[in-house]
């Protein structure tokens, strides 16, 4: 079975400087789907980015980037310029991509993310 | 991405009653997913709806105590029976419309005393 483990429970970063929010996971598929989500205060999970796996190319969104390691099972987010809007749980996601329409997630057990003014 | 919105957005409820959530999406969707999130808590999924078919139930997880209806493509409903404190949760739909993302609504906070 596929788990995602997110080892830091707790980040805190300066405002404008950039962190680092690890994942690592486990499958023995060769074709998923990476997620990362924001869960501010109010509790509403946003996707931050995504990843296909089969592309060697890292996903970028504006000031959240990614760094895919297939062979490492690893899938970071980097987040520059942080701003105090970033503050919130973090949650790294897997999707097999081998049942099609399933869509079913594995969530890792997220990271609190403290940006200090 | 898609609009999905949830009532209600938070309730505070008697042990042994039980609690309807609504999860309405501003579009057609086939795939819809109801996650419990206990208090510090990752998500969890309960299970899938689709519609014309029940509801497919994860591992913990029973019809009895949490039933789901899914009348049509864009609206779907989650009852918690029977409550118990450990119930206390939010309790969040969500959605899968394009490029096997899932988009979310805003949660229901429930509180059982």
């Amino acid at each position: 079975a596929q788990t995602v483990t997110q080892s830091q429970p707790e980040m805190s970063v300066q405002e404008a400087e950039t962190v680092t929010l690890s994942c690592t996971y486990d499958t023995s598929e060769s074709d998923y789907y990476l997620f990362w989500y924001k869960q501010p205060p109010s509790r509403q999970m946003i996707l931050v980015i995504r990843q296909e796996a089969y592309k060697q190319q890292n996903a970028t969104e504006n000031r959240f980037s990614v760094n895919f390691q297939k062979a490492a099972k690893s899938f970071s987010l980097k987040i520059s310029d942080s701003q105090l809007g970033d503050a919130a749980m973090y949650f790294c996601a897997y999707r097999s991509a081998r049942k099609a329409g399933t869509y079913k997630y594995i969530f890792g057990t997220g990271t609190r993310l403290k940006v200090l003014a | 991405s898609a609009v999905i919105s949830q009532k209600p957005s938070r309730d505070i409820c008697q042990r042994g009653t039980s609690l309807t959530i609504q999860c309405q999406v501003d579009s057609q969707v086939t795939m819809m997913f109801w996650y419990r999130q206990q208090p510090g808590q990752s998500l969890t999924l309960i299970a899938t709806a689709n519609q014309g078919s029940e509801a497919t139930y994860e591992s913990g997880f029973v019809i009895d105590k949490f039933p789901i209806s899914r009348p049509n493509l864009t609206f779907s409903t989650l009852t918690v029976s029977n409550m118990s404190p450990e119930d206390s949760s939010i309790y969040l739909c969500s959605v899968g419309v394009v490029a096997d993302t899932q988009y979310f609504g805003p949660g229901t906070r429930l509180t059982v005393l």
